[in-house]
């Protein structure tokens, strides 16, 4: 059974556009983390959001934690190639230290 | 200057061979994790040590046995190996604090084929 789903499962876009992914679940978890992962790297941490509605910017990225803590949201405002990527989210139902479940990703391809 | 490295970054084997994986970490974290992503690039954790103890040990294979010799070092051993677990086997490790904050560090991956 798989605890989180992503949409879109992937997507292309222009240079310049902008964007959002979904990640939604039925589970509520303690916290919910957006990764970026590049081809041949393993996925590096971009943002833990931890309390329900809770909205965090890293540049031209927007993430948002669900009321309900059970869904996020990563907005990209002006896309640029270099934001081409698997990104994936992972919440967290340990209830000590981390027990990240992941979700299938949303590849994003951006176009020059 | 790497944090987490796994080797050998390759690893094409036959069916039935036993492999090992070595994974360090020199970031003097406390927790490190094991996990599994296929060729749909589903990740999946397998396991997570803090401080050489086991304390997440996901709906495995017993034929996938873990080793930590110390809290840098978190080895993946599988015997019997089938065409199934072809997969990237990722490390990672985190400060182990028990907070949902921490961050993970992912190594780089280990490509296992099995013909």
């Amino acid at each position: 059974t798989q605890l989180l789903e992503q949409s879109p499962q992937f997507l292309s876009i222009q240079e310049g556009e902008n964007l959002t992914v979904y990640c939604n679940s039925s589970s509520v978890f303690s916290s919910l983390q957006w990764y970026r992962q590049e081809p041949g790297e393993g996925p590096v941490l971009l943002v833990t959001v931890v309390t329900g509605g809770e909205v965090k910017k890293l540049k031209r990225l927007t993430f948002q934690f669900g009321d309900a803590r059970k869904d996020s949201s990563l907005h990209i405002t002006a896309a640029q190639p270099g934001d081409t990527g698997l990104y994936l989210c992972a919440g967290d139902r340990g209830n000590y230290g981390q027990n990240f479940v992941f979700g299938p990703g949303t590849r994003l391809s951006v176009l020059p | 200057d790497t944090a987490v490295s796994q080797t050998p970054k390759y690893l094409v084997t036959q069916m039935g061979n036993d492999k090992s994986i070595k994974c360090e970490q020199n970031l003097g974290h406390d927790t490190m994790y094991w996990y599994k992503q296929d060729s749909k690039k589903f990740l999946k954790i397998m396991f997570s040590y803090n401080n050489k103890e086991l304390i997440i040990n996901e709906t495995v294979p017993n034929r996938f046995s873990p080793k930590s010799p110390d809290k840098a070092h978190l080895n993946l051993h599988i015997n019997s190996l089938e065409l199934g677990d072809s997969a990237v086997y990722f490390c990672a490790s985190s400060r182990g604090t028990g907070r949902t904050t921490d961050t993970q560090y992912f190594g780089p991956g280990t490509r296992l084929t099995v013909l």
